[in-house]
């Protein structure tokens, strides 16, 4: 089955760039959404076909997708984007999540 | 407003069956899928499947497939999970989600709802 990696956890300063990696085989020729979740939650889509951002998401979210990596950035870091982020796909026949990476902003 | 409602929290003993519901407003609901997402204690997203309203089209997760129940009464606007014998390892949080767009079981989940907590234990 395909498999999404993600870091575990990615720390950032306030006010700095973060990013975010999804490691797939192949998955530049995928369409990869990302899910914001804060703590206790729900999911939230803040971008969708690898560079869109749904409306009311900042303009400090992006995405980008080549290759073998998706990267979810993130600009001007605040607290509120402390979070779990997830990748995801659409592989075949079923929707695969990544394994999820916890933003520190410090 | 475009929104899901979820059922509220269960508590279960092991061997209990259980099903939990989905209600979705503010759109047509018989034209988008309605999906659902376990995420156990302290775990990530998982995929369980997906069900389309207009025809009750089921699309299962290997993962979840005969573990679960998918259906739909769209009369009433409701996706629902089901199982019929609970385990301690089905305590989650369940999420159901809609795509963005109609008649798309691929595409980004835009609409989420907030979740039922389902604890299994003797």
């Amino acid at each position: 089955s395909y498999g999404l990696t993600q870091p575990l956890s990615v720390s950032v300063a306030l006010g700095q760039t973060a990013r975010i990696t999804c490691g797939g085989n192949n998955i530049g020729g995928k369409e990869v959404h990302w899910y914001q979740q804060r703590p206790g939650q729900a999911p939230m889509l803040v971008i969708y076909r690898d560079i869109n951002r749904p409306s009311g998401v900042p303009e400090r979210f992006s995405g980008s997708n080549s290759d073998d990596t998706a990267t979810l950035t993130i600009s001007r870091a605040q607290a509120g984007d402390e979070a779990d982020y997830y990748c995801q796909v659409w592989d075949g026949s079923t929707r695969v999540f990544g394994t999820g990476t916890k933003v520190n902003v410090l | 407003e475009v929104q899901l409602v979820q059922s509220g929290a269960e508590v279960k003993k092991p061997g209990e069956s259980l099903k939990i519901s989905c209600k979705g407003s503010g759109y047509s609901f018989s034209t988008y899928w309605i999906g659902w997402v376990r995420q156990m204690p302290g775990k990530g997203l998982e995929w369980m499947g997906i069900i389309y309203p207009g025809d009750s089209d089921t699309r299962y997760s290997p993962s979840f497939q005969g573990h679960v129940i998918i259906s739909v009464d769209k009369s009433i606007n409701t996706a629902f999970l089901q199982w019929t014998s609970l385990k301690a390892s089905d305590t989650a949080i369940y999420y159901c989600a809609r795509p963005d767009r109609s008649g798309h079981f691929t595409a980004a989940l835009d609409v989420w709802g907030p979740g039922t907590m389902v604890t299994v234990s003797s």
